[in-house]
């Protein structure tokens, strides 16, 4: 089994619309969560850190719930500057990093 | 400020020659990480430098991958007789030491560099 399980996608929305994604990870051990941000063929940057209490960054909201070991991440009011892959990192040690393969997501005019 | 750099960007090679790929980490990062990439896959862990410590090779996939860090700093990834399954995008991270995060546990952010894309013919 995956560490890290996404649905690839692609999620297909218009301008302004809300979207979520989901992520599971099989390991209770692990002990932080972020999600990333990947354009094509560009390196992953760090979107937002995943906080137990979940955490809001703007349009962006993300949370956890260990119980069930998973992830979400959503998306309101989208742009189309927000089409891109977005991979689900969880962190067991400290120089332990699982990725997810990702969530494409292309919002269309 | 400087990111991480990565060269070459891109690289063709034939099967069976070596290979190295080299990573400039931001100054003053002391981690350093490399992973692979594959088409439409998930980072794969290869080898995670810290400091002065001897480096995590657990994800290196086959004797034929080695990495090296010299002085704390710039770090070269070589792959010898090389594989067509090797073709990938090589990324490289870097990062400050370890922190607490809000959820528990230990992390530092990574910042990647731009990859090398390799390609064995």
């Amino acid at each position: 089994r995956k560490e890290v399980e996404q649905d690839p996608g692609p999620f297909n929305v218009p301008e302004g619309a809300t979207v979520a994604f989901n992520c599971t990870y099989s390991n209770s051990a692990s002990q932080s969560f972020f999600w990333y941000r990947q354009d094509c063929r560009k390196e992953p940057k760090l979107l937002m850190s995943v906080y137990s209490s979940g955490n809001e960054d703007g349009r962006f909201t993300a949370q956890l719930n260990r119980a069930s070991q998973y992830i979400s991440l959503l998306i309101r009011d989208s742009k189309l500057s927000d089409s891109a892959t977005y991979l689900c990192v969880v962190n067991r040690q400290f120089n332990k990093f699982y990725f997810g393969s990702g969530t494409k997501l292309n919002v269309k005019p | 400020g400087a990111g991480v750099s990565q060269s070459p960007s891109n690289k063709v090679t034939e099967k069976g020659k070596d290979v190295e790929l080299r990573c400039d980490p931001i100054s003053g990062h002391t981690a350093l990480y490399w992973y692979r990439q594959s088409l439409g896959q998930g980072l794969e862990f290869l080898i995670y430098f810290q400091g002065n410590s001897a480096p995590d090779k657990s994800g290196l996939p086959s004797d034929r991958f080695s990495a090296e860090r010299t002085g704390g700093s710039v770090s070269t990834l070589t792959i010898q007789r090389t594989q067509q399954e090797d073709s990938a995008v090589y990324l490289c991270a870097s990062s400050l030491p370890p922190k607490t995060g809000k959820s528990g546990g230990t992390y530092n952010e990574q910042f990647f560099g731009p990859g090398t894309r390799l390609t064995v013919l």
